[in-house]
């Protein structure tokens, strides 16, 4: 158990479909990062969050927007949802050094 | 961007083989990072790396950070049927506030 967690692990929607997908990070930890990952792809970097604030991005599409909360827990909203997004979300959290990242157990999205 | 080159792409040996995999990149890293997925789940660290040099042990699990802060490479040592599942290599620089990852190694091992 990495300590990080994920909500809801399974998910089933529909093409123009909105969802929101929860991550609670490590005790402590205040960066929180969010992948996707496609079968049998490698793992994309979506978007950093440190305290609150946003920190990177990386490939994520402008239908997709996160954020992070004072209570330190994320959200990965998807909107307009694509057959095509059907995938594997993981959120992972690090320490303020950010050496090292642990990931949750992922949030699988299948869009019908 | 950084990219990693994460070699090869698939093995598949035979239990008891000793296996080795490597990731490449252009850019220097600060940190490299193993992981191990299993299907449906998470990656799970498994050796991180801070020092360019640094030789660690994690088990059956060999991992060095190349000296020129380019490569990094895994070695498994008398493989088993449980070591089966992707293999990713994460490096992170100074600046990005995120990690890079390989494409992973699936490593399927025959009993």
């Amino acid at each position: 158990d990495s300590g990080v967690t994920q909500t809801p692990k399974h998910l089933i929607t529909a093409t123009g479909q909105r969802v929101t997908l929860r991550c609670s990070p490590r005790s402590g930890d205040l960066s929180v990062y969010w992948y996707q990952q496609s079968l049998d792809q490698g793992l994309q970097f979506l978007i950093h969050y440190y305290n609150g604030e946003e920190r990177a991005k990386g490939n994520i599409l402008e239908r997709f927007s996160a954020q992070q909360f004072p209570d330190l827990h994320s959200e990965l909203n998807l909107s307009s949802l694509e057959l095509g997004d059907s995938a594997l979300y993981f959120c992972a959290s690090s320490d303020t050094g950010g050496n090292t990242i642990y990931f949750g157990e992922g949030s699988w999205l299948t869009v019908v | 961007g950084q990219q990693l080159n994460q070699s090869p792409q698939s093995m598949f040996i035979q239990e008891g083989e000793d296996v080795s995999m490597n990731c490449t990149s252009s850019s220097i890293f600060n940190t490299w990072l193993w992981y191990k997925q299993e299907p449906g789940e998470g990656p799970v660290l498994l050796i991180a790396l801070y020092k360019a040099g640094e030789l660690t042990s994690n088990g059956r699990l060999t991992a060095q950070f190349g000296i020129t802060r380019k490569d990094s490479f895994l070695n498994i040592s008398a493989s088993i049927p449980s070591d089966v599942g992707i293999y990713f290599c994460a490096g992170r620089g100074g600046n990005a506030g995120k990690s890079t990852f390989g494409d992973g190694t699936t490593l399927t091992v025959k009993p």
